[in-house]
This record gives C-alpha cells, sequence and structure tokens, in this order.
C-alpha cells in the first residue's frame, strides 16, 4: 500500500536558517505529492505540490523537487521567518486510489 | 468568497450522544471528504464521496455515518458507537476523484471533546 514517512519533529530554528523537512513515499505507479501546512487551531493549506518526477513545486519561498528515484520529496526554505512556524504534512494521491495519504507530520518553531 | 465552511468549530458532547458535524462548500467541487486529526498522528479518512447520494467508507469509519443529498454538503454524524470520538475533524473537497493531480482543500475544522 501507500505509505508517507516524514521526517520526526519537532524543530527549532532560529529566524533567517534553512530549513529541510523530509519527506519519503512508498507507493505503485505514479503518485502526486504534496506539502500541506496547519497552523494552529486551522485546517490545512496547500503550500505546493508536484505531479510528476522531476517536478519542482514552490511557493512563499519554500521548494520541494519530485525524486522518483530516491522516493522523495523534501521541503526546503533558504531562510525561514517567525511566520512559518506551523505544522508541516507531506502527503501522496496515487491513481485509482482516490485519497490522500499523510504523513504524521513536522512541528517546526522559528524563534527570533 | 469561494471555499469550505465547517460548524460548529467547538463542539462537546456527553457520552452516549450522537452530535452531527456540518461541511459546505461553494467551490462547486463534486468529492468531499471527511478526515479525523489526533495529536502525533496524520490525518485519518473516515468517509469520502464522489458524487450527490454515493460516498464509501475510508480507513476509520466505524462509529461513524455520512449523507450526501446535496453537492455543496457533506454531514458527518458522530454516533454514539465511536469509542474514542475526540479529536479534530476537517472535512475537504476536490474536483473530482478520477484525477490524482486534484488538490484537496480543507475546512477550518471542528473539535469535538467528549465530556
Amino acid at each position: 500500500g501507500n505509505s508517507v514517512t516524514q521526517m520526526e519533529g519537532p524543530v527549532t530554528l532560529s529566524e533567517e536558517a534553512f530549513l529541510t523537512i523530509n519527506c519519503t513515499y512508498t507507493a505503485t505507479g505514479y503518485p502526486s505529492l504534496f506539502w500541506y501546512v496547519q497552523y494552529p487551531g486551522e485546517g490545512l493549506q496547500l503550500l505546493l505540490k508536484a505531479t510528476k518526477a522531476d517536478d519542482k513545486g514552490s511557493n512563499k519561498g519554500f521548494e520541494a523537487t519530485y525524486r522518483k528515484e530516491t522516493t522523495s520529496f523534501h521541503l526546503e526554505k533558504g531562510s525561514v521567518q517567525v511566520s512559518d512556524s506551523a505544522v508541516y504534512f507531506c502527503a501522496l494521491v496515487n491513481f485509482g486510489n482516490e485519497k490522500l495519504t499523510f504523513g504524521t507530520g513536522t512541528r517546526l518553531t522559528i524563534i527570533p | 468568497d469561494g471555499g469550505i465552511t465547517q460548524s460548529p468549530k467547538y463542539l462537546f458532547r456527553k457520552e452516549g450522544q450522537n452530535v452531527t458535524l456540518s461541511c459546505e462548500q461553494n467551490l462547486n467541487h463534486d468529492a468531499m471528504y471527511w478526515y479525523r486529526q489526533d495529536p502525533g498522528q496524520g490525518l485519518r479518512l473516515i468517509y469520502y464521496s464522489q458524487i450527490v447520494n454515493d460516498f464509501q467508507k475510508g480507513d476509520i469509519a466505524e462509529g461513524y455515518s455520512v449523507s450526501r443529498e446535496k453537492k455543496e454538503s457533506f454531514p458527518l454524524t458522530v454516533t454514539s458507537a465511536q469509542k474514542n470520538p475526540t479529536a479534530f475533524y476537517l472535512c475537504a473537497s476536490s474536483l473530482s476523484l478520477a484525477d490524482n493531480t486534484d488538490t484537496q482543500y480543507f475546512g477550518p475544522g471542528t473539535r469535538l471533546t467528549v465530556l
């Protein structure tokens, strides 16, 4: 079946530090990959997505590249801000499976 | 202003009671979903619906029921048979289930607490 493994949290960084949150997946075929962000007390918001190998999703300074050879979709940002503090979820949808499979989430805290 | 609304934001229930969580979308999406979120875990799928008057069980459907009488509405009932209902419940929608590139859009969630 499908599964997503995310970097264990929590992660604490100083403002302007470089961020990487690792995500690897197991799936047959060619899934679409997503990063969602959840701010305290809120629902999930789509951060970025990639639908085929070597695609790069980007939004708000965040980037992730769909690497089929390593089955990875790591999230990166060059300079984080306090407002980036949130929980980040990696997820996939596989064709014919009709549902998102989520990782367990990584809580990120940015300190000034 | 399109989006997904969920109500109420906070809900308290006594043991043995059924409660219904509301989810409405004005995005003209065909597919709708209900997820449950527990601390330290990813989201788990309860039910999903591809079209009006049709829905399927997800991974943890026991103790829950849904209906899809209108395209824009997908209410979730948490029954007394659900043994551990205290959780954060999220509703989502997408254009269709047929395309795995479609994005699911989420509502703000309802936090249910059983007293």
